[in-house]
């Protein structure tokens, strides 16, 4: 089973729409992390946003803002009048400690990935 | 400036011609990491290392190689490249702490024909 579901694989919408992108995660932890980043198109991961497992708290950025919601294991992240600059591949991902023999691995999972494309 | 730097930024190479991709970082970072990237399949971990003398297995580490001799650099290493290891590579580090974000390279294309 995946631990990090993005569902949308691609979204396309006009330029000034809102648009918001769908992001659950598996963990059985009780501590625990959750990332988006964006790769535009030149391909290098920006970093967005950190969350953490005990700050529920939705959060505003300029145009984007993300609802994280541990009742239904979601981290999703909208983008207000969205431009063509928004145009990217966003990963939603899980940071969680996995114990293995030896030590613990800090581990982030990536989601597949959602292609957004913003039309003029 | 704080970076993780990535050599070459694209390579192209012929089944079975061994090959290294080198990492570095800036930081004093204890942690990095290798991942690859493929369409529709997001990023996967290759090989990851807690710090010097010190690496595992990520998700997909058959084929690839590591070494962590010093704290700064984290090479990968095919050995004997196959076709299916085209990807698009990246290597990253941070912190060595749950939670903290990846501080990525600019990524290798790597082409094996």
């Amino acid at each position: 089973a995946q631990k990090v579901t993005q569902a949308q694989t691609e979204i396309s919408v006009v330029e000034k729409e809102d648009v918001t992108l769908d992001c659950v995660y598996e963990t059985r932890d009780t501590t625990y992390y959750l990332f988006w980043y964006k790769q535009p198109p030149s391909g290098e991961l920006v970093f967005l946003i950190r969350r953490n497992s005990f700050d529920e708290q939705n959060e505003i950025s300029g145009r984007y803002s993300w609802n994280f919601q541990k009742s239904t294991s979601s981290f999703n992240f909208t983008i207000t009048a969205s431009q063509v600059v928004d145009s990217a591949v966003y990963f939603c991902a899980l940071s969680e400690r996995v114990r293995r023999s030896g030590g613990s691995n800090y581990k982030l999972t990536f989601g597949k990935g959602t292609l957004l494309t913003v039309n003029p | 400036e704080a970076q993780v730097t990535q050599n070459p930024r694209y390579l192209i190479t012929v089944t079975g011609k061994k090959l290294t991709v080198t990492c570095s970082q800036n930081m004093n970072h204890e942690y990095m990491s290798w991942y690859r990237q493929d369409p529709g399949l997001g990023l996967r971990q290759i090989y990851y290392s807690m710090n010097v003398e010190v690496t595992d297995k990520g998700d997909v580490p058959e084929g690839y190689k590591v070494s962590r001799k010093e704290k700064r650099n984290f090479p990968l290493i095919l050995e004997s490249p196959s076709p299916n290891q085209t990807s698009l590579y990246f290597c990253a580090s941070s912190i060595r702490r749950v939670g903290e974000k990846l501080f990525f390279g600019s990524g290798t294309q790597l082409s094996v024909l």
